[in-house]
């Protein structure tokens, strides 16, 4: 069970746009920046999305963040077959004092 | 540009410590601004965050694994490692090293490594 919940599954055709919620609570989200990470397969998680909303470079812009009080929110626009991956919310939790991750999020490109 | 490479056993037998280095190249393990991290993902499932230290020495970790978990650096030798004691099966997994980016807070893991899948089985 992980501290952060994300729905397990999410789909779309290509060009659409696409969310992925990320809910958590007062001592993580709530507190503190969000970070979302693409794992493509066989391949280490990349950062994606760091402070909510910032983009590493390299990264394009259709990608974006968003956070609201415990939760947070990736959304893609203008899907693409590459796009196709696991996605991962991941913040530091003050009660726990440490990172936490959700448990992610398979996105399939129809 | 600063790259990350794990290293160690790919097979340890329950009960016996796993130990996994990262060596640090491309650029300064002992940077102020830097924590160094450990993350993991059993076969299938999602990733766990591990621990981070600070190159001073400080870390943190994981709450369910900190009675079993030490990381270290060592700057001399530009690597940090990890060291899980009592392993059991359930400790299976592709074990990650990455560093947190300086400006993205501790949580915002920018540089990992590529991955070292360790078995834990008799």
């Amino acid at each position: 069970q992980s501290v952060l919940t994300q729905p397990p599954s999410a789909s779309g055709t290509p060009g659409q746009r696409v969310t992925i919620s990320c809910s958590g609570s007062s001592s993580n989200i709530g507190r503190n920046t969000v970070n979302w990470y693409q794992q493509l397969p066989g391949t280490a998680p990349q950062l994606l999305m760091y402070s909510n909303i910032q983009r590493p470079s390299g990264v394009p812009d259709r990608f974006s963040g968003s956070k609201s009080g415990t939760s947070a929110s990736l959304a893609i626009s203008g899907l693409q077959s590459e796009d196709e991956a696991d996605y991962y919310c991941a913040t530091w939790d003050d009660s726990l004092n440490g990172v936490v991750f959700g448990g992610g999020t398979k996105l399939t490109v129809l | 540009q600063l790259q990350l490479q794990e290293s160690g056993p790919g097979l340890v037998k329950p009960s016996e410590p796993l130990s996994l280095t990262c060596t640090v190249s491309g650029g300064s393990i002992s940077s102020s601004s830097y924590y160094w991290g450990w993350i993991r993902q059993p076969p299938g499932k999602g990733l766990e965050w591990i621990g981070v230290i600070y190159y001073g020495g400080s870390a943190y970790y994981n709450p369910s694994l900190k009675s079993r978990v030490t990381i270290s650096v060592d700057t001399s030798k530009k690597h940090f490692s990890l060291t899980l004691n009592s392993v059991t099966a359930a400790d299976t997994a592709v074990y990650y090293c990455a560093r947190p980016a300086p400006s993205g807070g501790t949580a915002a893991f920018d540089i990992w490594g590529q991955g070292t899948m360790v078995t834990v089985s008799s």
